[in-house]
């Protein structure tokens, strides 16, 4: 059974700073890995998809990289601001059927 | 990617009523999904949803307490019967396509009073 972690499950910085949020897989037969933003009460808005033989994948200040054989990916956050206060989900699509898989979320917080 | 939209945004609903949510995609996708969400905790799959053929439901979720429909390849409808408070939560549609993988509508906050 595929389990999803996500490391830190809370993250405040100071505005401008650069992060990295952790997300580990048990599973590596993956088909691909998406990052999501869910703001409070709010639906999840997808960030950035990575296809299973991919490395990385940008879209503006962030950009996410995926390592299949060790089961993690990372998700950077260039130059932060208050606007990314958001929590982070990754979740992990599988190789074979259509069940994503989800971590917990990191909660991040970036004060002005 | 594909755009969802779902309704309502949130409503406050007496104990032992229905609510139907509905979620239209503007375009067609084979496969959609219906997650909960409850106070604090991640995404639980409820069901998945076809076209053409009836949901197939995660272990402790049940067709009688959560009908769903899925007339056409555009549109889908959950319904949270008989509402108790511990049906109160953040009920999420979603839509998966080859190369964009999964979208997800804006959510329906629920509140069972």
């Amino acid at each position: 059974k595929q389990e999803v972690t996500q490391i830190p499950a809370a993250l405040s910085v100071p505005e401008g700073e650069n992060l990295v949020l952790n997300c580990s897989f048990t599973d590596s037969a993956i088909y691909n890995l998406q990052w999501f933003r869910q703001d409070p009460g709010k639906g999840l808005t997808s960030l950035l998809l990575i296809q299973s033989s991919q490395r990385e994948q940008t879209s503006g200040r962030l950009n996410a990289s995926l390592d299949k054989s060790s089961g993690r990916s990372t998700l950077y956050i260039a130059a932060s601001q208050p606007g990314d206060s958001a929590t982070y989900l990754c979740a992990v699509i599988p190789a074979s059927g259509s069940r994503l898989t989800f971590g917990e979320g990191t909660q991040l917080t970036v004060n002005p | 990617s594909a755009v969802i939209s779902q309704k309502p945004s949130r409503d406050i609903c007496q104990r032992g009523t229905s609510l139907t949510i509905q979620c239209q995609v503007d375009s067609q996708v084979t496969m959609m999904f219906w997650y909960r969400q409850q106070p604090g905790q991640s995404l639980t799959l409820i069901a998945t949803a076809n076209q053409g053929s009836e949901a197939t439901y995660e272990s402790g979720f049940v067709i009688d307490k959560f009908p769903i429909s899925r007339p056409n390849l555009t549109f889908s409808t959950l319904t949270v019967s008989n509402m108790s408070p511990e049906d109160s939560s953040i009920y999420l549609c979603s839509a998966r396509q080859e190369n964009y993988g999964y979208t997800f509508g804006s959510g329906t906050r629920l509140t069972v009073v």
